[in-house]
């Protein structure tokens, strides 16, 4: 495997259930992040993992727990979700930004999340 | 605060076409500048950037020239070719936080 994997690809889960994406990067680096990606509007930044702390945390609901435990793997966990929580979940990584500008994310193809 | 405004799509155009998506920003700062495209069914990939002011980012035929005059980093190709249907995102990087600030992404379609 190269590059950011996600999985699952696809996931159908009701208000009341429990579910886990899970992303794993192959490219050595220290920061990793979670996206909320939902139709007409801009991609939303929702958690970032440098050096596996989290050092941010973007006023998103409790439903929504992340854990990173590792610098290659994040997961989100899921839990009670509403149905506009429905989306396209992306992870990214890249390098621990050092104040230079020269930092490029590399993205996951993403997981379609359908809350019924 | 800092943000993004990218043209409404979708843009429709036929294959050989001259391409424009105007990308500008609101900044405190002096930002990195990066265009995104995401195709059917994958996540986003860079496809170019620009990290001062004049700089010129090109890939694949795509050129953009930060602006610091008009803060504006606009996306052009020569002749756009229908595999170049996806969605284009603008984005800014400021150093010192871990913040990507994306636009709200232009549709491309491109007709043979």
């Amino acid at each position: 495997e190269t590059g950011v994997t996600q999985t699952p690809r696809h996931l159908v889960m009701g208000m009341t259930n429990k579910k886990s994406l899970k992303c794993e990067q192959h490219l050595g680096h220290n920061a990793m992040y979670w996206y909320k990606q939902s139709a007409k509007k801009p991609l939303e930044l929702m958690f970032v993992y440098s050096l596996e702390e989290r050092v941010e945390n973007n006023s998103v609901p409790s439903r929504f727990s992340p854990e990173c435990p590792n610098s290659s793997h994040l997961f989100l966990h899921l839990h009670t979700l509403q149905p506009e929580d429905s989306a396209l979940y992306l992870c990214a990584s890249s390098q621990r930004p050092l104040g230079t500008g020269e930092v490029e994310q590399y993205f996951g193809p993403g997981t379609r999340l359908t809350v019924t | 605060g800092d943000s993004v405004t990218q043209m409404e799509g979708p843009v429709t155009l036929s294959e050989e076409a001259f391409l424009t998506i105007n990308c500008t920003y609101t900044a405190t700062g002096y930002p990195s500048l990066f265009w995104y495209v995401q195709y059917p069914g994958e996540g986003l990939q860079l496809l170019l950037k620009a990290t001062k002011a004049d700089d010129k980012g090109s890939n694949k035929g795509f050129e953009a020239t930060y602006r610091k005059e008009t803060t504006s980093f606009h996306l052009e190709k020569g002749s756009v070719q229908v595999s170049d249907s996806a969605v284009y995102f603008c984005a800014l990087w400021m150093d010192s936080s871990y913040k990507l600030i994306f636009g709200s992404g232009t549709r491309l379609l491109v007709r043979p």
